[in-house]
């Protein structure tokens, strides 16, 4: 099975400021990653798939790069609504998701 | 529009068979696949498995031997079984539509199961 490893755990952040989550994969899987967005005791929706390609209506200071095995996620002007939970998820050989990152208020 | 909803018993004693149904509208089964997602209460996600568009199934190995995945189609129903219950089965457990690009895109609002005697 593919594992995927996501990093940071927890990040704590300003409003306004630029993140950066990182998830690894343990195989090529071939762009296909995806990340969402999870708020407490909220359903997790669909930010980006395929690596770098964003759901429709996801906010353009939304953004994700990479290939092969390594793939970030980058959220360029934290706003408020931003804080949550954000999982990656790989779809190439069945699925895995990655541990999760709490994104805090500083 | 797409929707998902998952219906089921809120609380299991362990070594019971939970039963879940997902219900499915603006879409067909026969087109996408649906996968069920769990989520143990303040924990991250965790796939547990899928049946294809085509009707075969696929499974995480770590529930691999207590879980079933079937279908109605005819009712556009999805249906998830899995036996031997423990404590740690407890947690919220989501349906999903599968989309192409290994994605889930639409999401039920989950059903919220507890496991304890």
């Amino acid at each position: 099975a593919i594992q995927v490893t996501q990093s940071p755990t927890s990040l704590s952040a300003s409003l306004g400021d630029r993140v950066t989550l990182t998830c690894r994969a343990s195989q090529d899987i071939n762009n296909k990653m995806a990340w969402y967005q999870q708020k407490p005791g909220e359903v997790p929706q669909l930010l980006i798939y395929y690596a770098s390609t964003l759901q429709s209506g996801t906010p353009s200071r939304f953004s994700g790069s990479g290939s092969g095995t390594d793939f970030s996620f980058t959220i360029s002007h934290l706003q408020s609504e931003d804080f949550a939970t954000y999982y990656c998820l790989q779809g190439y050989s069945l699925f895995t998701f990655g541990s999760g990152t709490k994104l805090e208020i500083k | 529009q797409v929707q998902l909803e998952e219906s089921g018993p809120g609380l299991m004693q362990p070594s019971e068979t939970l039963s879940l149904t997902c219900t499915v509208s603006g879409f067909s089964l026969t087109s996408n696949g649906v996968g069920w997602v769990r989520q143990p209460l303040g924990k991250g996600l965790v796939w547990m498995g899928t049946i294809w568009a085509g009707g075969s199934t696929n499974y995480n190995s770590a529930v691999q031997s207590r879980l079933s995945i079937s279908r109605d189609t005819s009712k556009s129903q999805v249906f998830l079984k899995m036996n031997s219950l423990q404590p740690e089965d407890t947690g919220t457990y989501y349906c999903a539509r599968y989309y192409y690009s290994g994605i889930f895109d639409y999401w039920g609002q989950g059903v919220m199961v507890t496991v304890s005697s």
